[in-house]
């Protein structure tokens, strides 16, 4: 498999959920990014992480709780979500975070209902 | 603040119609500007990096271009699968690998 995947794809979860977004990327890159989409609005960076250390969090609520055991592998725990949380969840991976491109995933479209 | 506007919000285009879709940019130092293509249902795809004004590149009925203020996407001949949403971000700062996109531009192209 090439490029970065996702998974799940789709996920609905109740707000007392606990569920996991998992990204893998397979192009040797040692960075990687979360992101989220939500509906007319432009993409929000959420964490960065660079050889597996994050480097960027931005101002992300706790409910949201990334984690990074290995530069290939990327996960997004989330727990007591809210509704407003519902957007797609985008994975990014780029060589490095001096200015290379950011090849991105094909989401997780996330519900919380 | 970097902000970065991307307009028109959306375009309806002929085929064959050429047009260009416009990103204007606030940053300090800038040291990338990045369009991408996103299909409904899809990430990101990437399609042009640009660094500095004067800057064009092409690939196929696609050519970018970049000035101090802003960058134009410009599509000739348009055909009905250049239909997407086209995004702009981008870099800025001495460090980091931070983008900023904008809100995108959605290209609608009937035959």
């Amino acid at each position: 498999e090439t490029g970065v995947t996702q998974t799940p794809r789709h996920l609905v979860m109740g707000m007392t959920n606990k569920k996991s977004l998992k990204c893998e990327q397979h192009l040797g890159h040692n960075a990687m990014y979360w992101y989220k989409q939500s509906a007319k609005k432009p993409l929000e960076l959420m964490f960065v992480y660079n050889f597996k250390e994050q480097t960027e969090n931005n101002s992300v609520p706790s409910r949201f709780s990334p984690e990074c055991p290995n530069s290939s592998h990327l996960f997004l725990h989330l727990h007591t979500l809210q509704p407003e949380d519902s957007a797609l969840y985008l994975c990014a991976s780029s060589r490095g975070t001096s200015g290379e491109t950011q090849y991105f995933g094909p989401g997780t479209r996330l519900l919380v209902l | 603040e970097d902000q970065v506007t991307q307009s028109p919000e959306a375009l309806r285009l002929q085929e064959g119609e050429s047009s260009s879709l416009n990103c204007s940019y606030t940053v300090s130092g800038l040291r990338g500007l990045f369009w991408y293509r996103q299909d409904p249902g899809k990430g990101p795809e990437f399609l042009f990096t640009l660094y500095s004004a004067g800057e064009e590149k092409e690939k196929e009925r696609l050519k970018a271009t970049l000035t101090k203020k802003e960058s134009f996407l410009h599509i000739t001949a348009p055909k009905p699968e250049d239909s997407a949403t086209y995004l702009c971000a981008v870099q800025a700062g001495e460090y980091g690998n931070k983008l900023v996109f904008g809100a995108g531009t959605i290209l609608r192209v009937k035959s």
